[in-house]
């Protein structure tokens, strides 16, 4: 199973809501990040969980909030977001970061949000 | 100056022929290199890595690393149109992925 796999594919919200996005791989991998992606832009690095633990925080505003319950599961928890958080946001997975000289990351198809 | 630059694009090129993709970055601490393929709409998928100096070819795609220029290319054999996407190079640090801004590719009929 080479899989990343994003639930939901689209997701609307309005800024007072509190919504989940879930990322699921069972490729072993021990690092698993999260990017938001907007139109014509690369992606950009929010969050890196190493062996279930926060290594890597981009200063990501609090209204995101990353949670890792296990080695195959990643979520991140939206409350109050903006408009301007509208984007793709894309889960990936690679090998662990230390102590692995192959750590291609393989990403999950996406999910598109749109904050109203 | 940018952390990872790729060439501006759009880039066309007729069917069958050669396409280059280029992409220079400034940390010289940078471990591991990829070339990524995205479609409109899509999530970006891995078509190649590289992490020693040289060339590494996978059917029709090459990559070229140079530590010293840091420098890395992707070319792509036999272009078809289904090789039109968006090319992103991402280069890596200590588990940290840096994107270039893309290259758009087109390859005509």
């Amino acid at each position: 199973d080479t899989e990343v796999t994003q639930t939901p594919k689209h997701l609307v919200m309005g800024m007072t809501n509190k919504k989940s996005l879930k990322c699921e791989q069972h490729m072993g991998h021990r690092a698993m990040y999260w990017y938001k992606q907007k139109a014509k832009k690369p992606p950009e690095l929010m969050f890196v969980y190493s062996y279930e633990k926060l290594s890597i925080n981009e200063s990501v505003p609090s209204r995101f909030s990353p949670e890792c319950p296990n080695s195959s599961l990643l979520n991140l928890h939206l409350h109050a977001l903006q408009p301007e958080d509208s984007a793709l946001y894309l889960c990936a997975s690679s090998q662990p970061l230390l102590g692995s000289s192959y750590n291609e990351q393989f990403f999950g198809p996406g999910t598109r949000l749109t904050v109203l | 100056q940018k952390e990872v630059e790729q060439n501006s694009g759009p880039l066309s090129v007729p069917e069958g022929a050669i396409a280059s993709l280029n992409c220079t970055y400034s940390d010289r601490g940078s471990q591991s290199f990829f070339w990524y393929r995205q479609y409109s709409g899509k999530s970006p998928e891995l078509i190649m890595f590289i992490y020693s100096n040289g060339d590494k070819e996978d059917g029709r795609f090459t990559a070229q690393l140079n530590k010293a220029s840091q420098y890395v290319s992707l070319l792509i054999r036999d272009s078809q149109p289904s090789d039109s996407a968006t090319y992103l190079c991402a280069v890596r640090n200590a588990g940290k992925s840096t994107f270039g801004d893309g290259t758009t590719l087109t390859v005509k009929p």
